[in-house]
């Protein structure tokens, strides 16, 4: 049974730091993996896909890799702004299964 | 125009009711999701339905049944409610074309009172 974890649980940085959210899973025959922003009271935004066959995924100031065999991901966040401030949600698939997530790491960026 | 829709937005009712939450996608999706996010935040799914399947999580009680009257709509029921089903429901859907991507509705907070 694939279980997803997401470390911290909370980050606090002060804005314009860089930071690193962590994501791991236990099965790795996994179809891909997402990254998920969820505002207070707000449903999910999708941030970035990687699929199984990738190794990192870009857009603006994030950007999130995938070593599939070690059952890991990370996504980095360059130089933090407070409207950053969210909770982050890692989940995978594998394939047409419904998508397995974690409990998430709740950022605050600081102005 | 929005993706995945979802009403209502917020619900308030009593215990022992039966209510129901609708969704619907306008993205030509063929498989659609509910999943549950818990007081403590954590996303779980409930259903999904792929055309000609419904896949039901065991864990789910069965006084919650899904009903799809088209390939855009993915609605849920939920009978007799209880206090533990106060909840953020969410729908999502997803192209059975790559890259499996799935869009999420902007979630139904249930109050059971």
């Amino acid at each position: 049974k694939q279980e997803v974890t997401q470390i911290p649980a909370a980050l606090s940085v002060p804005e314009g730091e860089n930071l690193v959210l962590n994501c791991s899973f236990t099965d790795s025959a996994i179809y891909n993996l997402q990254w998920f922003r969820q505002d207070p009271g707000k449903g999910l935004t999708s941030l970035l896909l990687i699929q199984s066959s990738q190794r990192e995924q870009t857009s603006g100031r994030l950007n999130a890799s995938l070593d599939k065999s070690s059952g890991r991901s990370t996504l980095y966040i360059a130089a933090s702004q407070p409207g950053d401030s969210a909770t982050y949600l890692c989940a995978v698939t594998s394939g047409n299964t419904p998508l397995v997530f974690g409990k998430g790491t709740r950022l605050s960026v600081i102005a | 125009d929005t993706a995945v829709s979802q009403t209502p937005k917020y619900l308030v009712t009593q215990m022992g009711n039966d209510k129901s939450i609708k969704c619907e996608q306008n993205l030509g999706h063929d498989t659609m999701y509910w999943y549950k996010q818990d007081s403590k935040k954590f996303l779980k799914i409930m259903f999904s339905y792929n055309n000609k399947e419904l896949i039901i999580n065991e864990t789910v009680p069965n006084r919650f049944s899904p009903k799809s009257p088209d390939k855009a709509h993915l609605n849920l029921h939920i009978n007799s409610l209880e206090l533990g089903d106060s909840a953020v429901y969410f729908c999502a859907s997803m192209s059975q074309l790559k890259p499996h991507e799935q869009y999420f509705g902007p979630g139904t907070r249930l109050t059971v009172t």
